[in-house]
């Protein structure tokens, strides 16, 4: 079954800094789609950034890339300029197409905290 | 154009009641996803319907527990006798059925079980 880790539960950053999450999954599948969610504490659920799996290129959504290392199975979303209300729950997914189902797949999610 | 709308946003249960959740997708959306998300965890898949059939519903609860999409009208899950391990926050998101499937979200549903 596939597997998304976040296997950092808390980070901060100073506003205006950088700050970059890692998110790390396992698949035997060659094409997949990858995404970060953000979940203020509104808890809506906000897409952040999407990735295909076949395209090279990182993704890029305004202050929000990512680092998409598909060898070593790796996800990582880097906030540029950060900003009080980046301060949110950071979840990795990934698109599972198994079976005929389109379902996600959540890491247990990142707590990002944003310092004046 | 309207996102995904859930209501309730709160829903407040006793034991063995049964709770309604409903779920109307993004206008133009045929796929509805059910999810549920548990105190300091992540969301965690239930069930995946398009209109009038359920695709995949490996993370449902084997009792208790259903859902459906009919061809007029919002996305209902039900919980029957509900438990108080029942208590979560109940996602639902939509897609439009394209390949790229990006699923929007709703606000959710705030399910407490007293």
């Amino acid at each position: 079954a596939q597997t998304v880790t976040q296997s950092q539960p808390e980070m901060s950053v100073q506003e205006a800094e950088t700050v970059t999450l890692s998110c790390t999954y396992d698949t035997s599948e060659s094409d997949y789609y990858l995404f970060w969610y953000k979940q203020p504490p509104s808890r809506q659920m906000i897409l952040v950034i999407r990735q295909e799996a076949y395209k090279q290129q990182n993704a890029t959504e305004n202050r929000f890339s990512v680092n998409f290392q598909k060898a070593a199975k790796s996800f990582s979303l880097k906030i540029s300029d950060s900003q009080l209300g980046d301060a949110a729950m950071y979840f990795c997914a990934y698109r599972d197409t198994q079976g005929g189902s389109e379902k996600l797949v959540f890491g247990k999610g990142t707590k990002l905290t944003v310092n004046p | 154009n309207a996102g995904v709308m859930q209501n309730p946003r709160h829903l407040v249960r006793r034991r063995g009641q049964e709770a309604r959740l409903r779920c109307s997708p993004v206008k133009g959306h045929s796929h509805v996803y059910w999810y549920r998300q548990l105190p300091e965890e992540g969301l965690k898949f239930m069930v995946y319907l398009q209109k009038e059939n359920i695709i995949d519903e490996s993370g449902m609860p084997k009792e208790r527990f259903s859902a459906e999409f009919p061809k007029e009208g919002p996305s209902i899950l039900r919980i029957q006798q509900v438990v108080r391990g029942d208590s979560a926050a109940y996602f639902c998101a939509s897609s439009p059925g394209q390949d790229t499937d990006t699923q929007y979200f709703g606000p959710g549903t705030r399910l407490t079980v007293l």
